[in-house]
């Protein structure tokens, strides 16, 4: 298995741009998170879907912060207009919902760092 | 709401030696699993060791072992041997169990140096 794809790796933009970060959960994996990795906030969940749908987005920072979920194989988090406080490390992860009785831990991409000049 | 924290934001251990990093936890839930996840400098999220809160032994991998104090809430990760390898920054994690909703919240990390 190829495991949590993320894209692009890195980003580089300029403020009030638009930034579309990409997810391919694993195949299989029915829940995904997006998270936020900052020096001063630590790991943030920002939202996280089942079943493709969303569950919680209350960690979703503002409405300049969007996420889809279209299919079980494909996620976005998108920020429009971008501002240089949104620099950071961004990660997907996926994980199996519980699946007669089996719980499974979540599966972390490589992430994505943004920076936003 | 569940929080999770850890008090060591940075600690540092010899190589071959033993090291223990800390984590408590506040929730009032009583199905749940307990995470310790490594980042390494590549930024990898790596999951090290699990522990469901049903179980009453503690979850062991190799050298990671852990104390799971279910009454006072507390899950520290336990190193032994410690390898140059395992230098990275060490996450302690919470997701509850069952029904709709398996947010999976972190701590703040500790950076955990292993010195020659």
């Amino acid at each position: 298995d190829a495991g949590v794809i993320q894209s692009p790796r890195h980003e580089v933009t300029e403020m009030g741009q638009e930034v579309t970060l990409r997810c391919k959960p694993i195949s299989g994996h029915n829940s995904l998170f997006w998270y936020r990795q900052t020096m001063m906030r630590g790991l943030e969940l920002l939202i996280y879907f089942n079943n493709n749908v969303p569950i919680d987005d209350s960690g979703m920072p503002e409405d300049r912060f969007s996420a889809k979920m279209p299919n079980a194989s494909f996620s976005t988090l998108k920020i429009q207009p971008s501002e240089p406080r949104d620099s950071a490390v961004y990660f997907c992860a996926s994980r199996r919902l519980r699946d007669r009785g089996i719980n499974t831990e979540a599966f972390f991409g490589q992430g994505t760092r943004l920076t936003v000049v | 709401a569940q929080t999770v924290t850890q008090s060591q934001p940075e600690m540092s251990v010899q190589e071959a030696e033993t090291v223990t990093l800390s984590c408590t936890y506040d929730t009032s839930e009583n199905n749940y699993y307990l995470f310790w996840y490594k980042q390494p400098p590549s930024r990898q999220m790596i999951l090290v060791i699990r522990q469901e809160a049903y179980k009453q032994q503690n979850a062991t991998e190799n050298r990671f072992s852990v104390n799971f104090q279910k009454a006072a809430k507390s899950f520290s990760l336990k190193i032994s041997d410690s390898q140059l390898g395992d230098t990275a920054m060490y996450f302690c994690a919470f997701m509850k169990t069952g029904g709709a909703t398996n947010k999976l919240i972190f701590g703040t990390g500790t950076l955990l140096a292993v010195q020659p």
